[in-house]
């Protein structure tokens, strides 16, 4: 059972190109959430997903753009990388009935040099 | 304006003694609290989670305090294990957790001594 799984682990990208971070889950989960993670300040919502087709911003989406095609995939894509937007990345995903807890995937970590 | 504060950055205790994580908020339309674990290298992972109906949950060493009227929540763990050391995330939010958006604290560094 792989959970929520995140490719690639690491990369490193100039200012200016753009990259998409894959996530995918297996457990048929309705809702899927990007965050991101800087240092003392926690995970940060960028774009969450309801069901395929469905999609809405979070906290921080400026720079960010998502669709959801499948229920299982929920790529997150930076159009024009910039410096501020070097952080670790998360995806989780979650059932979307009832008080079911977030599972998160092991992480992005991306650097905009 | 961080509406889930974590005040603590870190906290240092010896094994088989209790950790008390703290965690403040200040939208009072949140209903549903949770606590995640993690370790260097990985994704968060659930612990724990608390309704706002309820003022207490156990799991095991692991239990969950809730104050509505303060706005505080606080995570036990008793005894504290040297496997325990982790960073843990308060995470709150509006609706239960129904759709996936979570709110969550800046997070506190425990580490504990063997």
């Amino acid at each position: 059972n792989a959970g929520v799984t995140q490719t690639p682990k690491f990369q490193v990208l100039k200012t200016g190109q753009s990259m998409t971070l894959q996530c995918a889950q297996d457990m048929n989960h309705e809702y899927m959430s990007w965050y991101r993670q800087d240092p003392g300040m926690g995970l940060r919502l960028i774009h969450y997903s309801v069901g395929a087709g469905i999609t809405d911003q979070g906290e921080v989406p400026n720079g960010y753009n998502v669709s959801r095609s499948t229920t299982e995939d929920f790529p997150l894509r930076l159009l024009s990388a910039a410096p501020s937007q070097t952080s670790v990345y998360f995806c989780a995903s979650n059932p979307g009935q009832g008080n079911q807890p977030q599972h998160f995937g092991d992480g992005t970590r991306l650097s905009i040099l | 304006d961080q509406q889930v504060k974590q005040n603590s950055p870190s906290l240092s205790v010896q094994e088989g003694r209790i950790s008390i994580l703290n965690c403040d908020y200040t939208n009072s339309m949140f209903d549903y609290f949770l606590w995640y674990k993690k370790y260097p290298a990985e994704g968060p992972t659930f612990l724990i989670s608390i309704s706002s109906i309820k003022d207490k949950n156990e799991d095991g060493r692991f239990t969950v305090f809730l104050n509505k009227s303060a706005k505080h929540l606080s995570l036990h763990i008793v005894p504290s294990q040297p496997g325990d050391s982790a960073v843990y995330f308060c995470a709150a939010s509006e609706g239960g957790t129904s759709y996936g958006k979570l709110t969550f604290g800046q997070g506190t560094i425990l580490t504990v001594h063997p």
